[in-house]
């Protein structure tokens, strides 16, 4: 597709259940980032993902969070045993080569909300 | 520990008129700054950088400033449009180290017209 697309544009869910969110970067970009926005809060750092590279899972904010990318090419954010403070915007995002100074390009995001 | 800070939640500006959106960052060895704007809905779109080894860069009608002895940088937009209306945030990055930005808490910027 011409943009980064994320599936589902909307997803609640109750405590404790495990959800699955679905980033579908440009095609030939290969890095891939997850962010999230709280509500009042900046997009946080996620994870990160380059061509065939170890992530880079600093952002993650705990081990309920994990996140894999298969081919190359789409990637898929899972939470499991959600709880109410993972409520968010979760925010996908790919740029060509990854590197420091490249323009990312994101998708309109999912919106999480834990009951 | 937030690195990069919009001190101002929202802005309102008249058509015509100057915005100007600031930012601080903390973190010396950020060499890269962007602006991301977002309309609701819709992910961040890149509007403009610049690198710290200039003080200002220009296109269009939007420039950024970079004070780096402040460790501050700002946005202009003349003269502001109601289509300007979104949030904007400030993002910042290092040329080592992780890959990822550091953003801002984004400033609503409301253009009246």
């Amino acid at each position: 597709g011409a943009g980064v697309s994320q599936s589902p544009s909307n997803k609640v869910t109750e405590k404790g259940k495990d959800v699955e969110l679905r980033c579908d970067p440009i095609s030939g970009h290969t890095a891939l980032y997850w962010y999230r926005q709280s509500l009042g809060q900046g997009l946080e750092f996620l994870i990160y993902f380059q061509g065939n590279s170890a992530p880079d899972k600093s952002g993650l904010p705990s081990d309920r969070f994990s996140a894999e990318r298969t081919g190359g090419s789409v990637s898929t954010l899972t939470i499991q045993r959600t709880q109410q403070e993972d409520s968010a915007v979760y925010l996908c995002a790919s740029s060509l080569m990854g590197q420091a100074n490249e323009k990312l390009f994101f998708g309109s995001g999912t919106q999480l909300s834990v009951l | 520990d937030q690195q990069v800070k919009q001190n101002s939640p929202s802005l309102s500006v008249q058509e015509g008129r100057i915005s100007i959106l600031n930012c601080d960052y903390t973190n010396s060895m950020f060499d890269y700054f962007l602006w991301y704007k977002k309309y609701p809905a819709e992910g961040p779109t890149f509007l403009i950088s610049i690198s710290s080894i200039k003080d200002k860069n220009e296109d269009g009608r939007f420039t950024v400033f970079l004070n780096k002895s402040a460790k501050h940088l700002s946005l202009h937009i003349v003269p502001s449009q109601p289509g300007d209306s979104a949030v904007y945030f400030c993002a910042a990055s290092v040329k080592t180290g992780a890959n990822n930005l550091f953003f801002g808490t984004g400033t609503r910027l409301t253009v009246i017209p």
